[in-house]
């Protein structure tokens, strides 16, 4: 089935250090959405990218959306204590409605 | 607007014992569905709804039932509690036309 990847699964940085996750979609993307779920907490949703190559910034998170819509990124620059959580990429399933395929996440831990 | 709401916040059952997870929406949202989250697994989907008196199951569905009689409610049966459904529970709606999830807090379950 329908399968979506995400790398690394964990990360450990010190505070003011980048970070990249990244997403890959065994199928091409109408859409990607990403998520954050602080510890203990709910996902909640951060963004969704829906044009091939697309770009999207939110303060010190950067998001792209590949050419071939299979695969995409989070950056965060100089990374702060608040920014401590697990991301999650999810796709649509292919002739699934409004079905999400989630990624397995990525957990950011840092070192203040 | 409640946004998404869940009850019990935690529940502690024994082997064999049924419930119900409450989980209702305020904003006029057809689609819900419920996940739950374990270590390294990520968010997978149990059943989902994209309206009153409509489901189906998702990737892991035995053992839970479903129904949806109203727009706003979307409660998880379990039939015969099992150790191996302990969990996080996430309910979820999503805006008519939309793919982004809006998550509830949240269940802990825990089966002894």
């Amino acid at each position: 089935g329908q399968q979506v990847m995400q790398i690394p699964q964990y990360q450990h940085v010190q505070e003011g250090e980048d970070f990249t996750t990244y997403c890959n979609s065994s199928t091409t993307l109408s859409n990607i959405q990403w998520y954050k779920q602080r510890p203990g907490g709910h996902p909640v949703f951060l963004i969704q990218l829906v044009k091939s190559g697309e770009v999207k910034k939110q303060k010190r998170l950067t998001f792209q959306f590949g050419e071939a819509k299979k695969n995409s990124s989070l950056h965060i620059t100089a990374t702060q204590t608040t920014d401590v959580g697990t991301y999650f990429c999810a796709g649509p399933e292919v002739g699934g409605a409004q079905k999400l395929v989630f990624g397995q996440g990525t957990r950011l831990t840092i070192n203040p | 607007n409640a946004g998404v709401t869940q009850t019990p916040k935690f529940q502690v059952l024994k082997t064999g014992q049924s419930m119900t997870l409450q989980c209702a929406q305020d904003m006029n949202h057809e689609y819900m569905s419920w996940y739950r989250q374990d270590p390294g697994m990520g968010l997978r989907l149990i059943h989902y709804s994209v309206g009153a008196g409509i489901t189906d199951q998702g990737e892991v569905p035995n053992g839970y039932n479903v129904s949806r009689s109203t727009t706003e409610d979307f409660p998880l049966r379990l039939l015969s509690a099992a150790p191996s459904q302990t969990s996080v529970y996430f309910c979820a709606s999503t805006p008519p036309g939309a793919y982004e999830q809006y998550f509830g807090p949240g269940t802990r379950l825990t089966v002894t």
